[in-house]
């Protein structure tokens, strides 16, 4: 088991661009979530998906899309990047009860 | 969102038991409690769960209060590679998970 796979690892944007961000799990879970992380802060939830075909807004939801075609992926769109999303972004995954397993994160910065 | 308390700094001699507490007094009757730690820039990694009993696994020990409002997390015989931030929190309405900002436990020879 691959686990949580998350590419690129590392990505440098200009402001204005989009792109998206890869997020693929191999354990069946249900549950998957993307999670931002500023330097020397906590994680912070953007969106989070409670299976296929169902996605919903966390804490920090704008500029964000999401979608949930599979069981499997979790792809993260950067509308129209800013400066303000560089970041470290973390995607994770869990059954029902239990607990998240995360992703080694893509670090993102936009200049 | 998860509402929980949790001292921001603490120390430990390297050996000695580690016991991280936290409160959570918003948190409903049938949500298990959990704790993550994060090492430097890495991925979170879960710890342990737990409803209402005392957990233990090859990592660490949970205990929970009788009423449920706070939790302690226990690392038998603290490492320096344990040296992490130390996340408590719960599943709030549709499971969604949120932090707080932890506690940074720093282990010293």
């Amino acid at each position: 088991n691959a686990g949580v796979t998350q590419t690129p690892k590392f990505q440098v944007l200009k402001t204005g661009q989009s792109m998206t961000l890869q997020c693929a799990q191999d354990m069946n879970h249900e549950y998957m979530s993307w999670y931002r992380q500023d330097p020397g802060m906590g994680l912070r939830l953007i969106h989070y998906s409670v299976g296929a075909g169902i996605t919903d807004q966390g804490e920090v939801p704008n500029g964000y899309n999401v979608s949930r075609s599979t069981t499997e992926d979790f792809p993260l769109r950067l509308l129209s990047a800013a400066p303000s999303q560089t970041s470290v972004y973390f995607c994770a995954s869990s059954e029902r009860e239990g607990g998240y397993t995360f992703g080694s994160g893509t670090r993102l910065t936009v200049v | 969102d998860a509402k929980t308390t949790q001292p921001p700094s603490m120390d430990c001699a390297e050996g000695r038991a580690a016991n991280l507490p936290c409160n959570h007094s918003t948190i409903s009757g049938n949500e298990y409690v959990y704790w993550y730690r994060q090492i430097h820039s890495q991925g979170p990694q879960y710890i342990i769960h737990g409803l209402k009993n005392n957990e233990t696994n090859e990592m660490a020990s949970l205990i929970i209060t009788e009423d449920r409002k706070s939790s302690t997390l226990i690392l038998p015989h603290a490492t320096l590679r344990d040296t992490a931030v130390y996340y408590c929190t719960y599943r709030g309405t549709a499971s969604k998970l949120t932090f707080g900002t932890g506690t940074r436990l720093q282990v010293t020879l």
